[in-house]
């Protein structure tokens, strides 16, 4: 079925280090990508979007990535702090629907 | 202003009983949208709620149902509650049906005894 996987359920880095986490998509439909963190007891919080007409997009220390050639979404994030410390998800949007859908999760964790 | 707000912040109820959820959207947004996600899984979308209509719907049987006020808040309602159902319950909201940025709120975490 069409679904927004993750390669890596979980993620291991020390404090200061570059952190990546991958994700899978299987719809070329999609025309917006989205990645979320999600802290213990709390609900998602948008980090940054990127549309399928772009290549790459950068925030406060994270940047995203799109390569629709093979259907893959990174997220970066540079010199990982222990705040950062949570579960990740992409999701996936189509222009025809309102609803997001979600990948299983990645869970960081940083090391100090 | 406020945020996307849920209440309860926890609920446990008894398989067969019926349970109901509330959200108040963000200030200035007019669509809720509701997801379930179970422990260690991404969320669900359950439906879309926009001027008061159900607009789109995904896999989630008609025990199911919401509804959206004319303030925009909205409930979701459970019948014959489910051991399966224990979940957390998350309300996003945006602005536009077709909106493509959508805000949390914290859930409510429902356990089914």
């Amino acid at each position: 079925g069409e679904s927004v996987g993750l390669h890596l359920p979980t993620l291991s880095v020390q404090e200061g280090d570059n952190s990546i986490i991958n994700c899978a998509y299987s719809n070329s439909a999609s025309d917006y990508f989205i990645w979320y963190k999600q802290e213990s007891g709390k609900g998602p919080q948008f980090i940054i979007d990127i549309r399928s007409n772009m290549d790459k997009r950068q925030g406060q220390r994270v940047t995203v990535l799109l390569n629709k050639t093979v259907k893959h979404l990174s997220l970066q994030i540079a010199a990982t702090q222990p705040g950062d410390s949570a579960v990740y998800f992409c999701a996936e949007k189509r222009r025809s629907q309102g609803n997001l859908i979600f990948g299983k999760g990645t869970k960081l964790s940083v090391k100090p | 202003d406020a945020g996307v707000t849920q209440s309860p912040t926890h609920l446990i109820k008894t398989r067969g009983q019926q349970v109901t959820l509330r959200c108040s959207p963000k200030s200035g947004h007019d669509t809720v949208s509701w997801y379930q996600q179970a422990l260690g899984q991404g969320p669900q979308f359950i439906f879309q709620y926009y001027e008061e209509e159900e607009r789109q719907r995904g896999n989630f049987p008609d025990r199911f149902s919401g509804h959206q006020f004319p303030n925009y808040s909205s409930e979701l309602n459970v019948n014959a509650l489910l051991l399966g159902d224990s979940a957390l319950y998350l309300c996003a909201s945006s602005f536009g049906q077709g909106s493509y940025e959508q805000y949390f709120g914290p859930g409510t975490r429902l356990t089914v005894t």
